[in-house]
């Protein structure tokens, strides 16, 4: 089994609906991160979390929310989705080394 | 302002030839910096790394070449294999708090 599973694999939504992303991991890590990939633009960060508690944003956090329901769940969430956040979005995690390691991904498009 | 910058959006390499992709970052604040190798529909995956103390690290047929002065980062495949044919995304960060990631590079091997 995968250590770190997204769901859904794939969406399509409409504007204007709330969309929730969803992250666990058998790893063990308290790390984990959300990302987003653009053509062209790489991987960009959107909100990390070092533990239960702890909840951080990152360079595009603008339109996006997350919950750290537990160590090893981490959802992210879109509450009104508009057209340009159609995207690939990876979820990982990581120990405390720079290593991450990361899910197979959840391709979302906003009609 | 994107401080990791990988500027050849492509490479082509015949099987068996070197494959070099290079990365240039702006942050001399960076003190680990690491490879990622992408298939389609997968995530990410860890390939190398180098801490700013060393200027080489070697894993089978991957080196990776750490040049601080310049700042300036570049990976080695040898021999180049068709396997070998993904999408690498370079990557630095500091303190292993989170990764900054090049927009990468998508490399084809010729058979």
């Amino acid at each position: 089994d995968a250590d770190v599973t997204q769901t859904p694999r794939n969406r399509i939504t409409k504007t204007g609906k709330r969309i929730m992303l969803e992250c666990s991991q058998t790893k063990g890590h308290d790390r984990m991160y959300w990302y987003r990939q653009d053509p062209g633009l790489g991987l960009r960060l959107i909100y990390y979390s070092f533990d239960v508690k702890d909840i951080n944003k990152g360079e595009i956090s603008d339109g996006y929310s997350v919950s750290r329901q537990a160590q090893a769940k981490f959802s992210l969430s879109l509450e009104s989705a508009i057209p340009n956040q159609t995207a690939l979005y990876f979820c990982a995690t990581s120990d405390l080394g720079a290593e991450q390691y990361f899910g197979p991904g959840t391709r979302l498009t906003v009609t | 302002d994107q401080q990791v910058k990988q500027n050849s959006p492509s490479l082509s390499v015949q099987e068996g030839r070197i494959s070099i992709l290079n990365c240039d970052y702006t942050n001399s604040m960076f003190d680990y910096f690491l490879w990622y190798k992408k298939y389609p529909a997968e995530g990410p995956t860890f390939l190398i790394s180098i801490s700013s103390i060393k200027d080489k690290n070697e894993d089978g047929r991957f080196t990776v070449f750490l040049n601080k002065s310049a700042k300036h980062l570049s990976l080695h495949i040898v021999p180049s294999q068709p396997g070998d044919s993904a999408v690498y995304f370079c990557a630095a960060t500091f303190g292993n708090e989170k990764l900054t990631f090049g927009t990468g590079t998508r490399l084809t091997i010729i058979p």
